[in-house]
């Protein structure tokens, strides 16, 4: 397995301009996670989907974020317009099931995102 | 109080070692804990998780788990210089909660 693909793996913008990345989740996985990590921030969860729904937006810091997961094997996070805080490295993972006490999750190489 | 709290480090320990990494949580009602490592410019990776009190082992990594004191542990054996990295701590809730991260370097 290819394990969790992203795109763009760096990317570069200026501020305004309309940002999209891009995950594909490992197959068979019904859970998809976008997290941000920052230096000042950590690692904190923007939103996750099961079965494609969205289940728990509460992360999203604003309503210039946004999260689609068209089909099981696609989901995009876009930011528009960016800002200079937004830069950070954006992480996808997946996971097969979350329980009480699973939640394996597989986190794909991430996004650098520069906005100047 | 933060969810989750780790000391940030850096944590420095000699090869050959035990390097011990600790974690509180604030939420009683969690269920299992995961520990995660990532390397510089890389992404996390799961190490192993627990969800009963006591010791889980996994060759020369063991967590502990007090839910009493709610405190996680990972304790490194034989510190190896390829060790050095960030360690993750994070609580379950139907979603993972991390801590900060607790930056391990081992020194040959």
């Amino acid at each position: 397995d290819a394990g969790v693909i992203q795109s763009p793996r760096h990317e570069v913008t200026e501020m305004g301009q309309e940002v999209t990345l891009r995950c594909k989740p490992i197959s068979g996985h019904d859970y998809l996670f976008w997290y941000r990590q920052t230096m000042m921030r950590g690692l904190e969860l923007l939103i996750y989907f099961n079965n494609n729904v969205p289940i728990d937006d509460s992360g999203m810091p604003e309503d210039r974020f946004s999260a689609k997961m068209p089909n099981a094997s696609f989901s995009t996070l876009k930011i528009q317009p960016s800002e200079p805080r937004d830069s950070a490295v954006y992480f996808c993972a997946s996971s097969l099931e979350v329980t009480g006490t699973y939640n394996e999750q597989f986190f794909g190489p991430g996004t650098r995102l520069t906005v100047l | 109080q933060k969810e989750v709290e780790q000391n940030s480090g850096p944590l420095s320990v000699p090869e050959g070692a035990i390097a011990s990494l600790n974690c509180t949580y604030s939420d009683r009602g969690s269920q299992s804990f995961f520990w995660y490592r990532q390397y510089s410019g890389k992404s996390p990776e799961l190490i192993m998780f627990i969800y009963s009190n006591g010791d889980k082992e996994d060759g020369r990594f063991t967590a502990q788990l007090n839910k009493a004191s709610q405190y996680v542990s990972l304790l490194i054996r034989d510190s190896q210089p390829s060790d050095s990295a960030t360690y993750l701590c994070a609580v379950n809730r139907g979603k993972l909660i991390f801590g900060q991260g607790t930056e391990l370097s081992v020194k040959p």
